[in-house]
């Protein structure tokens, strides 16, 4: 069972474009986190987010944390080939903080 | 500061052979997971180590599927007779306090091909 679904699975866009990935759950996280992984590399921690409703802002990308605290999203603004890569959501569930359930994935790609 | 690191950085085993792969976490950090990931796809847990704490091993897909961390430092995960299933890439992962928000620092990786 996947408990964490990220959409969409793929996106292509042209340097410059706007986009949003989300990552959707019908469970409560206590805290949630999103990576970036590129090829041959592990991922790299973005932000957490741990508040419902919450806003991060980590120069053109945008995080926010569901009022519920069961999804969240990335939106990132005018777009560069150096955001290219694999973005990972990661919820802690209350009660197991020490394990984190990974989301799918969404494979990013800007192009020039 | 040094990172995690992993070794090897690739592996190309045979059908039914064993493997070893190594993870050296980050220095302090007291908790240390592995996870696979196939095909460039989500991660799926595997095994947790925190401090001197029994190991939570509910991810581990089989009984060929070990680990083990020694002096609560570096960590071996153990694959025997390895399967063509097997194949995905081994990530391992450290983080400093399983009461924070368990942010976790991640090593390069071992490519595992099974032949």
């Amino acid at each position: 069972t996947q408990l964490l679904e990220q959409s969409p699975q793929f996106l292509s866009i042209q340097e410059g474009e706007n986009l949003t990935v989300y990552c959707n759950s019908s469970s409560v996280f206590s805290s949630l986190q999103w990576y970036r992984q590129e090829p041959g590399e592990g991922p790299v921690l973005l932000v957490t987010v741990v508040t419902g409703g919450e806003v991060k802002k980590l120069k053109r990308l945008t995080f926010q944390f569901g009022d519920a605290r069961k999804d969240s999203s990335l939106h990132i603004t005018a777009a560069q080939p150096g955001d290219t890569g694999l973005y990972l959501c990661a919820g802690a569930r209350t009660g197991t903080a020490s394990k984190l359930t990974f989301g799918t994935g969404t494979r990013l790609q800007v192009t020039l | 500061g040094a990172g995690v690191s992993q070794s090897p950085s690739n592996k190309v085993t045979e059908k039914g052979k064993d493997v070893e792969l190594r993870c050296d976490p980050i220095s302090g950090h007291t908790a240390l997971y592995w996870y696979r990931q196939s095909l460039g796809q989500g991660l799926e847990f595997l095994i947790y180590f925190q401090g001197n704490s029994a190991p939570d091993k509910s991810g581990l897909p089989s009984d060929r599927f070990s680990a083990e961390r020694t002096g609560g430092s570096v960590s071996t995960l153990t694959i025997q007779r390895t399967q063509q299933e097997d194949s995905a890439v081994y990530l391992c992962a450290s983080s400093l306090d399983r009461n924070s928000y368990n942010e976790q620092f991640f090593g390069p990786g071992t490519r595992l091909t099974v032949l």
